[in-house]
């Protein structure tokens, strides 16, 4: 079976910091991968996609930067972390590009506080 | 403009009864995928259940059920007979292929004993 693990599930950096968040998928080949943010009380914010090794699109322009090294490993990366940054990341995994086919399968996120 | 709209931040609903979880869309595309997913405190995303564009028949995932309004461009969420364990985020989503899974703001729902 699938599963997808994300980590550090909690951290607390400074401002100025920089950030290394990952995300590991097992039991599955070529998934298209995704980070998300969640702002307290909001909804999910897409940040970025991948649908491949080294193929990453970037939703929302920012101070955050994705990398897909190997085919089931994601990494949110920051080089200097905002105050704007806080929040909860999720990252997710799916199989194919139809609407039907992206049912998005999340790991358990990580809550960053950016002091 | 929003393209998904959940107007309610807050629903109490009582341990047994039903519960219906509103969401509208806005999209001119004919093939879209409509998903509703469960966050409880914990702060994982559960998915619940999908509604394809073209599908003819509501969508049902044992006592959850999307009814599916495509003229009206609504998809809510239908819970029957409401647990303890139901108390969560509820978000609606929408993905309009090629373009990726957008969220609604989320309904919190509290289930009352």
């Amino acid at each position: 079976s699938q599963t997808i693990h994300q980590w550090p599930a909690t951290l607390v950096q400074p401002v100025g910091s920089p950030l290394s968040l990952e995300c590991t998928v097992e039991g599955t080949s070529n998934p298209n991968l995704y980070w998300y943010r969640q702002a307290a009380g909001r909804g999910l914010q897409l940040l970025f996609y991948s649908v491949g090794i080294g193929q990453i699109s970037s939703e929302v322009p920012q101070n955050l930067s994705a990398s897909r090294p190997q085919d089931r490993q994601f990494i949110l990366s920051s080089k200097k972390l905002l105050l704007s940054d806080s929040g909860f990341y999720l990252c997710a995994w799916s199989v194919g590009l139809g609407a039907g086919a992206n049912v998005l399968t999340f790991g358990a996120g990580s809550r960053l506080t950016v002091l | 403009a929003q393209k998904i709209t959940q107007t309610q931040p807050g629903m109490f609903v009582q341990e047994k009864e039903a519960v219906t979880l509103d969401c509208t869309y806005d999209t001119s595309d004919p093939s879209y995928g409509l998903f509703w997913y469960k966050q409880p405190s914990s702060g994982e995303m559960i998915f619940l259940i999908y509604q394809g564009s073209y599908d003819q028949q509501n969508a049902t995932e044992g006592r959850y059920s999307l009814n599916f309004q495509k003229a009206r461009k609504s998809a809510n969420l239908v819970i029957s007979a409401s647990q303890l364990g139901d108390s969560a985020m509820y978000f609606c989503a929408m993905r309009e292929p090629p373009r990726q899974l957008t969220f609604g703001s989320g309904t919190q729902l509290t289930v009352l004993p």
